[in-house]
């Protein structure tokens, strides 16, 4: 069964940081992966979606990568701003989707 | 306005009562999905449906309920059989069943029973 892991479970950073935020998976049998935001209370936004073919997705200041091999993940955050404080969560696709517990971002002017 | 809406946003029932929460989705999407989220943990599939009158069992279906007679409407229902219903539900859509396939999400309902 796949798992879904999320290090660390909390960060906190000054305004004007790059980032990183890691998921790592089990099994590399997958047909995609999906980074979401999720907003106190709220619903999940997606991001980026990255197929099992290619090795990296980038949307404005976010840049997602894929190494299926060694089953690992990486969001990148450029410049992060107050704006970016959320909680993300990674979800992995191989027949049916595999959440993390999401990694909560904190972002202080 | 394109999207998946779920209501009531908060919803307050006693121990022992059945109740539904509500799903609909415009984006003529297939596939709908009914997830549960506690706290500190990732999302656990409920119910999902690939289409229209057919619906399959996730891994945390005991207590739940769903029914799917319309494409636009996937309505969860949370039995008194469900040990601890209290928890955050999302619903989601998909284009199609098949893989690759990108899940959007509606807004939640916050679900307390007391």
């Amino acid at each position: 069964k796949q798992e879904v892991t999320q290090i660390p479970a909390a960060l906190s950073v000054p305004e004007g940081e790059n980032l990183v935020l890691n998921c790592s998976f089990t099994d590399s049998a997958i047909y995609n992966l999906q980074w979401f935001r999720q907003d106190p209370g709220k619903g999940l936004t997606s991001l980026l979606l990255i197929q099992s073919s290619q090795r990296e997705q980038t949307s404005g200041r976010l840049n997602a990568s894929l190494d299926k091999s060694s089953g690992r993940s990486t969001l990148y955050i450029a410049a992060s701003q107050p704006g970016d404080s959320a909680t993300y969560l990674c979800a992995v696709n191989n027949n049916d989707m595999r959440f993390g517990a999401g990694t909560r971002l904190t972002v202080k002017p | 306005d394109g999207g998946i809406t779920q209501s009531p946003k908060y919803l307050f029932r006693k121990e022992g009562q059945n109740v539904t929460l509500s799903c609909e989705q415009n984006l003529n999407h297939d596939a709908m999905y009914w997830y549960r989220q506690d706290p500190g943990q990732g999302l656990r599939l409920i119910y999902y449906s690939q289409i229209v009158n057919d619906f399959q069992k996730g891994d945390i279906a005991e207590g739940y309920s769903v029914s799917r007679e319309k494409k636009e409407s996937f309505p969860l229902t949370v039995t008194s059989a469900q040990k601890n219903p209290t928890a955050f539900y999302l619903c989601a859509s998909s284009a199609t069943p098949q893989v690759p396939y990108e899940q959007y999400f509606g807004p939640g309902t916050r679900l307390t029973v007391t």
